[in-house]
């Protein structure tokens, strides 16, 4: 089975802290994605990568920096938390982008910033 | 640009029934639609896929449809159980877009006993 997990199921920081957000992948997926997720305004993709080094912007990418520096790994950089980026972070991973493809995503990071 | 909806945004049916969910995209070129399950403070689950060249796919108590040139998909739950409980989300993805997924909103499904 794919498992992808998350650092952190919790995570309480204050203003202008910088907050990493790690995840990590077991299956070999070239594909791996943040997203966060908020009441009323579903989930939204706020970078993705298809390959070590490599990384697109998503739809909501301000505020937010990424790192993929292994295959396996993809973090998520707060460089200077705010209290708008309280929410739930969920990353995800794919084989590879087409048509048979599908999602695995973690368990997600409840982050709260102060 | 792609927006997809679902409808309706909560429902709560009692034990045993049928009951369908609905999801609605406007650009119908899609490569696939997903139907996810997430429970309360969890990740999501993917349920099924089906791509756009198929109308069906069915798991278990599943059946999801899709009719791309309407735009729309539903998921059938047969013979609903309390352990169905769950927000269930749609996504799609589209063409040249890296496997980037779309979601809707979600629907809020309580089965009570």
């Amino acid at each position: 089975d794919v498992k992808v997990t998350q650092s952190s199921r919790y995570l309480v920081k204050r203003t202008g802290e910088k907050v990493f957000l790690e995840c990590v992948q077991d299956m070999d997926h070239e594909n791996m994605f943040w997203y966060r997720q908020d009441p009323g305004l579903g989930l939204r993709l706020i970078y993705f990568s298809y390959d070590v080094k490599m990384k697109e912007k998503g739809d909501i990418p301000e505020g937010y920096s990424v790192s993929r520096e292994k295959k396996e790994r993809f973090s998520l950089i707060l460089e200077s938390a705010s209290t708008n980026q309280t929410s739930m972070y969920l990353c995800a991973s794919s084989f590879e982008a087409g048509v048979k493809d599908t999602q695995y995503f973690g368990p997600g990071t409840r982050l709260t910033v102060l | 640009k792609q927006e997809v909806t679902q409808i309706p945004a909560a429902l709560s049916v009692p034990e045993g029934e049928n009951l369908v969910l609905n999801c609605s995209f406007t650009d119908s070129a899609i490569y696939n639609l997903q139907w996810f399950r997430q429970d309360p403070g969890k990740g999501l689950t993917s349920l099924l896929l089906i791509q756009s060249s198929q109308r069906e796919q069915t798991s278990g108590r599943l059946n999801a449809s899709l009719d791309k040139s309407s735009g729309r998909s539903t998921l059938y739950i047969a013979a609903s159980q309390p352990g169905d409980s769950a927000t269930y989300l749609c996504a799609v993805s589209q063409h040249n877009q890296g496997g980037k997924l779309i979601f809707g909103q979600g629907t809020e499904l309580s089965v009570k006993p």
